[in-house]
């Protein structure tokens, strides 16, 4: 029974385009959302992150919204760039009593073509 | 250098044999995590240690255990391998901050094959 879902396994967009990188979840206990990043043989990198108290958080070129009653979220790059391509993990979480335990999705690759 | 480091990278045991991964960090933090990581699925915790004393399971930790010899590392034990275990192994380390949910940092990670 997943309860972060990443529906889309790969993304493929133009350099300079926005990438919109999608994630649902069904426990109504999440209050706080995280983004990594994993290159090949490297371990997660931590991306941006939201609090449920927030409906958008940016970083520079990235972008994450959250829409609560939809329980959606979502991750946008603009401008894409080739290094951006990677494997994009979204993590969940409830910031209570097991603020360590992240629930991750299964995660998607982007791949960003010159 | 890494501040989250994993050894070994990449390890091929057969069924029965007793392997150990190994995770060392030099960021300070006094939590530590084991997740594997299968084709096509995210991170499943294994472990995790919130200090020297304080070791508890995770969502899958059937076949494992850990030790947590020092704040700065955690070992993950396969007593037994058996092939389904075959996996990509991460360490990640964070601290505590007591506002919203810690930011975990994530080791290399360890291909492990077991035939």
């Amino acid at each position: 029974d997943q309860q972060v879902k990443q529906n889309s396994p790969s993304l493929s967009v133009q350099e300079g385009r926005i990438s919109i990188l999608n994630c649902d979840y069904t426990n109504s206990m999440f209050d706080y959302f995280l983004w990594y990043k994993k290159y090949p043989a490297e371990g997660p990198t931590f991306l941006i992150s939201i609090s449920s108290i927030k409906d958008k958080n940016e970083d520079g070129r990235f972008t994450v919204f959250l829409n609560k009653s939809a329980k959606h979220l979502s991750l946008h790059i603009v401008p894409s760039q080739p290094g951006d391509s990677a494997v994009y993990f979204c993590a969940a979480s409830e910031s209570g009593g097991s603020n360590y335990k992240l629930t991750f999705g299964k995660g998607t690759l982007l791949t960003v073509n010159p | 250098d890494a501040d989250v480091t994993q050894t070994p990278r990449n390890r091929i045991t057969k069924t029965g044999k007793r392997i150990m991964l190994e995770c060392s960090q030099t960021k300070g933090h006094d939590r530590m995590y084991w997740y594997r990581q299968d084709p096509g699925l995210g991170l499943r915790l294994i472990y995790y240690s919130f200090d020297v004393k304080d070791i508890n399971k995770g969502e899958i930790s059937d076949g494992y255990s850990v030790s947590r010899q020092a704040q700065a590392k955690f070992s993950l034990s396969l007593e037994s391998a058996i092939p389904n275990q075959t996996a990509l192994y991460f360490c990640a380390t964070s601290e505590q901050t007591g506002v919203g949910t810690d930011t975990q940092y994530f080791g290399p990670g360890t291909r492990l094959t077991v035939l």
